[in-house]
């Protein structure tokens, strides 16, 4: 089964600062797709950024951006000029070939005003 | 954009009892949808992933009589919770699968269910 690591709980970051959320992953699978997800207080789970395993171009979205190494299976998630509004859990995901997703355990992000 | 509805956001129910939650994909046809459930500062666990028309395929160690899913439209899934007890609170999230959008997943706004 495919599991999703997110070492760091906790992470915090001054405004307008950048800040890196880790995420590494464990497959047998060569075709697959990473997302990190933000979810606020509301709970809802609001999409960030997703990464195509077989494209070897890093995603960017606007502030967001991600470290993906298909070798090492880690995707990390960076964050500049961080705004209050990022405030929220931040969870990394995994989609298998079967379309099912795996989540790791979340990194709660505190933004410093 | 893809809109998921899920219905009911908050419900209290007495032991024994049996909830329903509802998950409407509102402007696509959402022939997958998954169930989560997400304890208190913990990630979304897959409970199950629903298929039109067919059986739900659940993961493992969720029990399939108690979490009855059905999947009888394009646009609806339905999660019951049966024979409710209080260690089933918790909160439970959709997401429903639009082909047609390259980001695919929409997640429903999750339902918070407490058994008292």
């Amino acid at each position: 089964a495919q599991t999703v690591t997110q070492s760091q709980p906790e992470m915090s970051v001054q405004e307008a600062e950048t800040v890196t959320l880790s995420c590494t992953y464990d497959t047998s699978e060569s075709d697959y797709y990473l997302f990190w997800y933000k979810q606020p207080p509301s709970r809802q789970m609001i999409l960030v950024i997703r990464q195509e395993a077989y494209k070897q171009q890093n995603a960017t979205e606007n502030r967001f951006s991600v470290n993906f190494q298909k070798a090492a299976k880690s995707f990390s998630l960076k964050i500049s000029d961080s705004q209050l509004g990022d405030a929220a859990m931040y969870f990394c995901a995994y989609r298998s070939a079967g379309n099912q997703f795996y989540f790791g355990t979340g990194t709660s992000l505190t933004v410093i005003p | 954009g893809a809109v998921v509805s899920q219905h009911p956001s908050r419900v209290i129910c007495k032991s024994g009892t049996s909830v329903k939650i509802e998950c409407r994909s509102l402007d696509f046809q959402a022939t997958t949808m998954f169930w989560y459930r997400q304890f208190p500062k913990q990630s979304l666990m897959l409970m199950a992933t629903s298929n039109e028309g067919s059986k739900a395929t659940y993961e493992q160690g969720v029990e399939k009589d108690k979490f009855l899913i059905n999947h009888a439209s394009l646009t609806l899934s339905t999660l019951t919770v049966t024979s409710a007890h209080p260690e089933d609170s918790s909160f439970y999230i959709c997401s429903a699968r639009d082909r047609s959008r390259a980001s695919g997943y929409t997640f429903g706004s999750g339902t918070r269910l407490t058994v008292v």
